[in-house]
């Protein structure tokens, strides 16, 4: 069964990028499926923030698409998310997932918390 | 893009039935097949429970299951049992890659 792992710091500043990476265990990346990225403010609801697909083509909301950056790394078994210029509104548990079919995400990770703030 | 329509909350008493709607527009959940339902419980991360509308994926309870009219879609849970107290969401295909979730209905077994 496919696990994921996200890691990364869980303080910035304002203004500054956050970077996050998922690392898969139990699937190679490079087989296939979509991998994505969702985030969670605390006590809020769900946002979906972008995908990618095995070959590198990127797919990003509209609403955060001018800063954010998602890449694959093969060799790693790894995909990872910046975000640049962040502010408090970008305080979230962010989550990574699988997408085996695009439209839905079979699998998550655990989360990481992220805390934007001066 | 706007986040679907979601009743914030809703209940029901062990072994009865509970329907969730989720309401979006000809340009999500009316235009594809491609809504998704996910539980999560507290502190936890989401799980799947529907797909493609009404697919369960392997080891979801029968009890859950999925539907779509017009620009609503449905969760409903039968024969509720305590351990489906939960949040759940929505999500839909809005179209040019995009991906849309709803707000979050906090499900109550009284």
């Amino acid at each position: 069964q496919v696990q994921l792992q996200e890691s990364g710091p869980g303080l910035l500043k304002p203004s500054e990028t956050l970077s996050l990476t998922c690392t898969i265990s139990g699937y190679s990346i490079s087989s296939g499926y979509y991998w994505g990225w969702i985030r969670q403010p605390p006590g809020k609801g769900l946002e979906w923030i972008g995908s990618i697909s095995r070959s590198g083509t990127t797919y990003y909301s509209p609403s955060l698409q001018s800063r954010v950056t998602i890449s694959v790394d093969t060799s790693k078994n790894q995909f990872s998310l910046k975000l640049s210029s962040v502010t408090a509104a970008d305080t979230a548990l962010y989550y990574c997932a699988t997408q085996t079919g695009y439209y839905s995400f079979d699998y998550w990770g655990q989360g990481t918390l992220v805390t934007v703030s001066s | 893009q706007s986040a679907l329509t979601q009743p914030p909350s809703a209940s029901g008493s062990p072994g009865q039935s509970v329907t969730i709607s989720c309401t979006g527009t000809s340009s999500d959940v009316g235009g594809y097949n491609y809504v998704s339902w996910y539980q999560q419980h507290p502190g936890k991360a989401p799980k799947l429970m529907i797909y493609e509308v009404t697919k369960r994926p392997s080891g979801v309870p029968d009890r859950f299951s999925g539907s779509k009219s017009g620009n609503t879609a449905s969760l409903t849970v039968s024969g509720l049992q305590a351990e489906d107290e939960a949040d759940y969401y929505c999500c839909s295909y809005a179209g040019s890659n995009n991906l849309v979730f709803g707000a979050g209905t906090k499900l109550t077994v009284l």
